[in-house]
């Protein structure tokens, strides 16, 4: 069974700080989906990524294959990027089932 | 505008009462899925459905039943067999040959 491992699971951050979120899964999963959940509880989906490097303002995901291993980054963040985010992992080609970490919840004080 | 909507956001519900949970998309989707998420943990696949009269189920089907009349409409009903029925559940739906789900707001059902 695949799996997905998140740390932290949570995170205080000052205004302004650069953020990490790491996100570790098993062998059988060949793409990464980071996904960010607002306290309303709706998901909206940010990368996906089957290799190297995505950004979009200022969040930026990246995987590594070889050691099974993703990060999302926030750089200069601020409060309105308060929220859960979770990774999800997809299995192989022609699979679209996705396995999900349990979440880290951000929270960036002013 | 093109989407997913889950209706209602709040629903309650007395113990040993089914209860069915609604789930439309207009964005020509052919996939749809549920899951559930509970505190603390990752999102769990319920059902899923890829075709029209078609459906699977996922990790934890036990206590829920769906159909898929129409390929905007998968509903979800949660029965009374269904143990710990208190959760907060998501609906998405993915275009075909597309990797990207895209997620409803969510139902919080809570049964009392």
């Amino acid at each position: 069974k695949n799996e997905v491992e998140q740390s932290p699971q949570n995170l205080t951050a000052q205004e302004g700080e650069f953020i990490t979120i790491n996100c570790s899964y098993s062998v059988g999963i060949s793409a990464l989906h980071w996904l960010q959940q607002h306290p309303g509880g709706g998901i909206v989906s940010l990368f996906m990524l089957s290799s190297g490097k995505k950004k979009h303002g200022r969040l930026i995901a990246t995987i590594n294959i070889q050691e099974k291993h993703s990060s999302l980054h926030i750089t200069a963040s601020h409060p309105r990027d308060s929220a859960v985010y979770i990774c999800a992992g997809r299995e192989g080609a022609g699979s679209y089932q996705l396995t999900f970490g349990k979440g880290t919840k951000l929270s960036v004080i002013p | 505008d093109g989407g997913i909507t889950q209706s209602p956001k709040y629903l309650f519900r007395k113990e040993g009462q089914n209860v069915t949970l609604s789930c439309e998309q207009n964005l020509n989707h052919d996939a749809m899925y549920w899951y559930r998420q509970d505190p603390g943990q990752g999102l769990r696949l319920i059902y899923y459905s890829q075709i029209v009269n078609d459906f699977q189920k996922g990790d934890i089907a036990e206590g829920y039943s769906v159909s898929r009349e129409k390929k905007e409409s998968f509903p979800l009903t949660v029965t009374s067999a269904q143990k710990n029925p208190t959760a907060f559940y998501l609906c998405a739906s993915r275009g075909f040959s597309y990797n990207e789900q895209f997620f409803g707001p969510g139902t919080r059902l809570t049964v009392l």
